[in-house]
C-alpha cells in the first residue's frame, strides 16, 4: 500500500519575527508537557518542557504557555534564525498511562530570509 | 553532552527478513524506549522497557516484534518477518526517571523492499 503522509500545518515567518506554534493536547490528565524540534533526518530534540503546575516557563529566545483549561500548549520562538527552520512537536505525559509521550501532529516552520 | 546512539543510521532489508535496531542509551538511565515515525506522519509509541522486561506496548508492537538488553549498553529492537508498512524511522530513547528527561537518538530509517 501507499503511505499517504499527513499535511502538516506550517508556518512561514521572516526572519527576525516572532513565531508562535500552537497545540491542543488531548487528556486532561496529563501533567507533562514537552516540546521537542525535529530537523530533516534527525531525531527529536529537547527545546523546553513544562509541568501542570506551572503556566508559562522561558528558556532562551522560548517560551512555553500552558492554558489547562482549553487544553492549548503554545511554543513562542522570539527573533526566529533560519536555523529554527524544522518540524516542531508537542507531547504529553500524563500521570497513569505508563507516562509514555504522546505526540502531537507537529507543526512545519519555515523562515523566510 | 551525553547522547543515545543508535545504529545503523540507514537499512534497507528485503521484505520477509528479519532486522535487528540497535541502541545505545544513555548510561545512567533507566528506562528504555523505541518509537517509530513513518515519513510525513507523528511519531508512534512502541515499548517501553525497565528493570529487564516490557513495561508497556503499543498495538503496532505484535509478536513481529521484540526487544532486549543484551548487555549492560545496548537495548535492540527486532523485527522478525519485516513487512513494506515496516519501513520508518525508528526512534530509541531513554530517561532516568519514567516519563521525563527523555534523550532521543537520530534514529534509524529501515527501508523494506
Amino acid at each position: 500500500g501507499e503511505n499517504v503522509g499527513l499535511h502538516l500545518p506550517t508556518l512561514s515567518v521572516q526572519e527576525g519575527d516572532n513565531s508562535i506554534i500552537n497545540c491542543a493536547y488531548s487528556n486532561s490528565a496529563s501533567d507533562y508537557f514537552i516540546w521537542y524540534k525535529q530537523e530533516s533526518g534527525k531525531g527529536p530534540q529537547f527545546i523546553i518542557d513544562i509541568r501542570s503546575n506551572m503556566d508559562k516557563r522561558q528558556g532562551q529566545r522560548v517560551t512555553v504557555l500552558l492554558n489547562k483549561t482549553v487544553k492549548h500548549l503554545s511554543l513562542q520562538i522570539a527573533a526566529t534564525q533560519p536555523g529554527d527552520s524544522a518540524v516542531y512537536f508537542c507531547a504529553e505525559v500524563n500521570a497513569g498511562n505508563n507516562r509514555k509521550l504522546i505526540w502531537g501532529l507537529g507543526t512545519s516552520l519555515a523562515v523566510n530570509p | 553532552e551525553p547522547e543515545v546512539t543508535q545504529t545503523p543510521s540507514h537499512q534497507v532489508t528485503q521484505m520477509g527478513q528479519e532486522v535487528i535496531l540497535r541502541c545505545v542509551p544513555i548510561s545512567n538511565h533507566l528506562y528504555f524506549y523505541w518509537y517509530r515515525q513513518i515519513l510525513g506522519q507523528k511519531v508512534e509509541f512502541l515499548v517501553s522497557f525497565y528493570n529487564n522486561e516490557i513495561s508497556e506496548k503499543s498495538e503496532i508492537f505484535d509478536d513481529q516484534f521484540s526487544v532486549e538488553r543484551p548487555d549492560g549498553s545496548n537495548f535492540t529492537l527486532k523485527i522478525r518477518s519485516t513487512k513494506l508498512e515496516d519501513s520508518a524511522m525508528y526512534f530509541c530513547a531513554s530517561s532516568v526517571r519514567q516519563g521525563d528527561g527523555y534523550t532521543f537518538g537520530s534514529g534509524t530509517r529501515l527501508t523494506v523492499v
